[in-house]
Parts: C-alpha cells; structure tokens; sequence
C-alpha cells in the first residue's frame, strides 16, 4: 500500500481564497483524522471521522472550516475564507485493519496563505 | 476529558548519552499510550506503544515505562545517536471504537556530537 496519500503538498493562496485539501486513507482503514499543526499550537486534531461519519468536529476552528469524507477513500478538508492564520501544516491520518491502534499519517499539505 | 502533559519541551543530551521524556494524563480510562517521532519538515510516525496491562516495553533502544497509579509514562532512549534528533509526541486514548488520541505537546530532542 502506499500509504496515506495527501495532496497537494504544498499550496499558496492570498486570504479570501477557497483553499481545497485532499487525502487518500490506506485501504482497509475505517478511521480518518485531520490534524494542524503549528509553532504556536503544535498538533491540533480537526476532526475524525468513523466508517465515514464525523464522530468529533469539535476541533474545527470556525465556519470557514469543513470537512467531507464521501466514502472510505477520500476525505476533503476545504478552508472558505482563507486567512493568513490559517497556514500551517494539515495532516490526514488514517486508523484501522489488523494494526488497528496505529496511525498512519500522510506526508502533510504546507498551506500558506498570503 | 484526558488531558496529556509532557515534559520537557525541549531536551539537549551528549551524544551516547540516554535521555527521558515524561507525560502525564488525567483520565483513569485511557489504556493506549502510543509515542511518535516527527522529523524535521516530515509525518509523525509511531515509534513505540505500550497498553496499560503491561509496565514496560522496550524495542532495541528505546523503551517506554508506564505507572498507572501515578498517571505518567515515559520514553527512553539509550545511546543516543544524531538520527534520534526529531520532535517525540506522546498520547494517551481509551481503546474503544471511536476513540482519539489526546496528544502531549511534543518535545524537541537535541543531541549533540
């Protein structure tokens, strides 16, 4: 398997853009989690989702934020508006199958917004 | 809710040298507590993990303890070397269906030649 697959890697948007994140969880997976990670706030858990329902959003930062997992292979975190605050590094991470206790992180989406 | 607390925030030990990083948590129900190790600029990945029916586990030259009485566990790492440099997270969870990691706030492990 390859992995959990985020894109894209990197992004560059100037504030009041539609900021768009994508992650692939490893087959198998029934559990997908959205991190931010900051200097300031280190690793922050958005929200994670359960055989693709939400169980906990309580992380989501305000109503610019959202997510959507559709079905068991992709899940989108879309930021609308974008602030400059809001750059940083998102993380998906997915859980599940026989090392069901572990979370496999992708490689991370470095957002920057001017 | 759990609440994890990890110490130091930032650790600079001797090359060869061991060094300990200690977190503690609040909620009596957690019974998964998992570490990782994030290099600079890549993911976060499990290094090692230890379930509370178990006091200690160790993989070559790490080892993690834990004292559930105390609420603290702890990460070893014995002769240290320059590629154990990173940022080491500790977490805590109950192990049910839908449970979530509650993450210490990491520390930055230095070691220097």
């Amino acid at each position: 398997d390859a992995g959990v697959i985020q894109s894209p890697r990197h992004e560059v948007t100037e504030m009041g853009q539609e900021v768009t994140l994508r992650c692939k969880p490893i087959s198998g997976h029934n559990s997908l989690f959205w991190y931010r990670q900051t200097m300031m706030r280190g690793l922050e858990l958005l929200i994670y989702f359960n055989n693709n329902v939400p169980i906990d959003d309580s992380g989501m930062p305000e109503d610019r934020f959202s997510a959507k997992m559709p079905n068991a292979s992709f899940s989108t975190l879309k930021i609308q508006p974008s602030e400059p605050r809001d750059s940083a590094v998102y993380f998906c991470a997915s859980r599940g199958g026989v090392t069901k206790n572990i979370q496999y992180f992708g490689a991370g989406t470095r957002l920057s917004v001017l | 809710g759990e609440n994890v607390e990890q110490h130091p925030s930032t650790l600079s030990v001797q090359e060869g040298d061991s060094a300990v990083i200690k977190c503690t948590y609040s909620d009596s129900a957690s019974n998964y507590f998992p570490w990782y190790k994030q290099e600079l600029g890549k993911r976060p990945q499990l290094i090692i993990d230890i379930r509370s029916n178990v006091g200690e586990k160790k993989d070559q030259r790490i080892a993690v303890t834990l004292n559930k009485t105390a609420k603290h566990f702890s990460l070893h790492i014995t002769e240290t070397q320059p590629e154990d440099s990173a940022v080491y997270f500790c977490a805590a969870s109950p192990l049910d269906s839908n449970y979530q990691l509650i993450w210490g706030a990491g520390t930055k492990l230095i070691i220097k030649p």
